[in-house]
């Protein structure tokens, strides 16, 4: 695709419900990141798939949080028994390969998934 | 793990003056320093990036400067415009694959003309 997709936009639910977000990575990207934004606040990182390596899971916040990516391609974020504190924009990311000291590994952003825990 | 500090956080100047924000970062083994525009309700954008190998990159009005043995950079915006108004994010990465861009907490930067 154009670029880095992201589903839904925007999402409403109801404390201790589950959600599900979905990011679509620039096709042929083997890296692909997760970061949650807060209102006025930074990138916070969540977690980062390269390749068929193990993820490094460090900054996902508590057990609730975990995300899977099927295929090296789409990845699927979910909260489970969200929390207010969990309203935020969740941003995904990819990029060709690994950050490096080499060229063409810009990470991209998708338009981020908007979500209201209330 | 890196640990990326950005300072100011808000800084407010008038078009046509400059704008300086900076960064320090903690990993010593990083080697790759990226800077981010985000406009109120848009995605981040990469604006400059520099690597580990050169102490200074220019691209227009921007200019991005690292000191590897004081472990900080810096964004310098010349001239500035109204249209710079934005959330301005540096990153830093490590060289070990496997390692994702840890962000500052953002600089907002307000132009007034």
């Amino acid at each position: 695709g154009a670029g880095v997709s992201q589903s839904p936009s925007n999402k409403v639910t109801e404390k201790g419900k589950d959600v599900e977000l979905r990011c679509d990575p620039i096709s042929g990207h083997t890296a692909l990141y997760w970061y949650r934004q807060s209102l006025g606040q930074g990138l916070e990182f969540l977690i980062y798939f390269q390749g068929n390596s193990a993820p490094d899971k460090s900054g996902l916040p508590s057990d609730r949080f975990s995300a899977e990516r099927t295929g090296g391609s789409v990845s699927t974020l979910t909260i489970q028994r969200t929390q207010q504190e969990d309203s935020a924009v969740y941003l995904c990311a990819s990029s060709l390969d690994f950050p490096t000291g080499s060229s063409g590994n810009t990470i991209y952003f998708g338009e981020g998934s908007w979500l209201t825990v209330v | 793990g890196e640990n990326v500090e950005q300072h100011p956080s808000t800084l407010s100047v008038q078009e046509g003056d400059s704008a300086v924000i900076k960064c320090t970062y903690s990993d010593s083994a990083s080697n790759y320093f990226p800077w981010y525009k985000q406009e109120l309700g848009k995605r981040p954008q990469l604006i400059i990036d520099i690597r580990s190998n050169v102490g200074e990159k220019k691209d227009q009005r921007i200019a991005v400067t690292l000191n590897k043995t004081a472990k900080h950079f810096s964004l310098h915006i010349t001239e500035t415009q109204p249209e710079d108004s934005a959330v301005y994010f540096c990153a830093a990465s490590p060289h070990q694959a496997g390692t994702a861009l840890i962000f500052g907490k953002g600089t907002t930067l307000s132009v007034s003309s």
